[in-house]
């Protein structure tokens, strides 16, 4: 069956450094990849979108990379601040019709300290 | 910035006993869903629903379950004769009709706490 994976393990990087996040997704190809962030008890909330003849993606101090030989993305944030401390979520549909539901990865937890 | 409503924000019920839980999605958007997240775990695919009806499910979304959209504007989801195993933060979502991604925008979540 089709999966998203991602690490997770909880991220932990020091104030001012660049976190990656990984993920991985098996038994399909996704046309797009999303990432969304999730706070402790709130909603997850959509942060980027990359298609897969889009190498990379920049939003501000995030960016998206899509590699569709490794079937991976990764997620990075520059400039790391404390306020940037959340659950990183990717997800994608699998089935390409209007409306159609996302899947999630577990997500991966990322802690930023000053 | 038009958000989705949802309540209530935290309700604790008894095992057995029914629950509804309510969401206002953005009015514009047409294609509306309830995930679930159990404490600890991953976000999961409940349903869709559109133009009326389901349009999607997931193993999960068996009898014990069922949507509406009383009105205009509500889009219920209903747990009938609730289990322990149902606790859970259960999120509501919707998105405009778009080609191609289809991005969510998702309330705040109502957490259900079953005894």
């Amino acid at each position: 069956s089709q999966k998203i994976e991602q690490n997770s393990e909880a991220l932990n990087i020091q104030e001012g450094k660049t976190a990656t996040l990984t993920c991985n997704y098996t038994n399909y190809s996704p046309a797009y990849l999303q990432w969304y962030r999730q706070d402790p008890g709130r909603g997850p909330v959509f942060l980027l979108l990359i298609r897969e003849n889009e190498k990379e993606k920049r939003k501000e101090r995030l960016k998206v990379t899509f590699d569709t030989t490794l079937k991976q993305s990764l997620f990075h944030i520059t400039a790391s601040q404390p306020a940037d401390s959340a659950t990183y979520l990717c997800a994608s549909q699998v089935i390409y019709n209007q409306g159609g539901k996302l899947i999630f990865g577990q997500g991966t937890e990322l802690s930023v300290k000053p | 910035e038009p958000e989705v409503t949802q309540t209530p924000s935290h309700q604790v019920t008894q095992m057995g006993q029914e629950v509804i839980l309510r969401c206002v999605p953005i009015s514009n958007h047409l294609y509306f869903y309830w995930y679930r997240q159990i404490l600890g775990q991953k976000v999961e695919f409940l349903v869709s629903f559109y133009n009326n009806e389901i349009s999607e499910k997931s193993e999960i979304f068996d009898d014990q379950f069922s949507v509406e959209r009383p009105d205009g504007s509500n889009f219920t989801l209903k747990i009938r004769s609730t289990k322990l195993e149902d606790s859970a933060m259960y999120f509501c979502a919707s998105s405009a009709r778009v080609s191609g991604a289809n991005v969510l925008t998702f309330g705040a979540g109502s957490r259900l706490t079953v005894l």
